[in-house]
């Protein structure tokens, strides 16, 4: 497609549920990473994905979140037993190479009830 | 500790009336500054990189400008359309291959006519 794609762009989920959010990249981008903003905070990094290297994974908060990336394209952002404090938009962005201007996502705003 | 501060947090403006959005950063290496348009809803629109001191882009009524301890986003005469939350981020030079950036909180512009 012409840009990132994300979904759902909206979840609302209750307290120990599991979630899933999709992230689908511009096609030969080989860089792919989530984001999470958080009302009145700046974008947090997550995680990052280049090409068939092992991910960074420095920035999730916890073991709750996980992520994957088949086949060098689309990634999964997994929560497990979402908490309260989850609630937040999820970005995903790409980008060319690594370091070059990302292009995001319209985000997945989480909401955890 | 790496970080990014903008300021200010929220500017109003009259239509035409120029002025500048900081961003001061301490980060240890710097491999490059990022400015980016995030409207509500929205992920956020890339719009510069500056990769060293003295550096100037520029994009319609937007002028990005680089020092070593701050960028400043000037803004002339601008239109209602510029209003939008202005984001700052910076990626240090780890020498390796760290992905992620570092964002500020933003500041958000709003432009009456």
């Amino acid at each position: 497609g012409a840009g990132v794609s994300q979904s759902p762009s909206n979840k609302v989920t209750e307290k120990g549920k599991d979630v899933e959010l999709r992230c689908d990249p511009i096609s030969g981008h080989t860089a792919l990473y989530w984001y999470r903003q958080s009302l009145g905070q700046g974008l947090e990094f997550l995680i990052y994905f280049q090409g068939n290297s092992a991910p960074d994974k420095s920035g999730l908060p916890s073991d709750r979140f996980s992520a994957e990336r088949t086949g060098g394209s689309v990634s999964t952002l997994t929560i497990q037993r979402t908490q309260q404090e989850d609630s937040a938009v999820y970005l995903c962005a790409s980008s060319f190479q690594e370091g070059f201007g990302y292009t995001f996502g319209s985000g997945t705003r989480l909401t955890v009830v | 500790e790496d970080q990014v501060t903008q300021s200010p947090e929220a500017l109003r403006l009259q239509e035409g009336e120029s002025s500048s959005l900081n961003c001061s950063y301490t980060v240890s290496g710097l491999r490059g500054l990022f400015w980016y348009r995030q409207d509500p809803g929205k992920g956020p629109e890339f719009l510069f990189t500056l990769y060293s001191a003295g550096e100037e882009k520029e994009k319609e009524r937007l002028k990005a400008t680089l020092t070593k301890k701050e960028s400043f986003l000037h803004i002339t005469a601008p239109k209602p359309e510029d209003s939008a939350t202005y984001l700052c981020a910076v990626k240090p030079d780890y020498g390796g291959s760290q992905g992620n950036l570092i964002f500020g909180k933003g500041t958000k512009l709003s432009v009456k006519p």
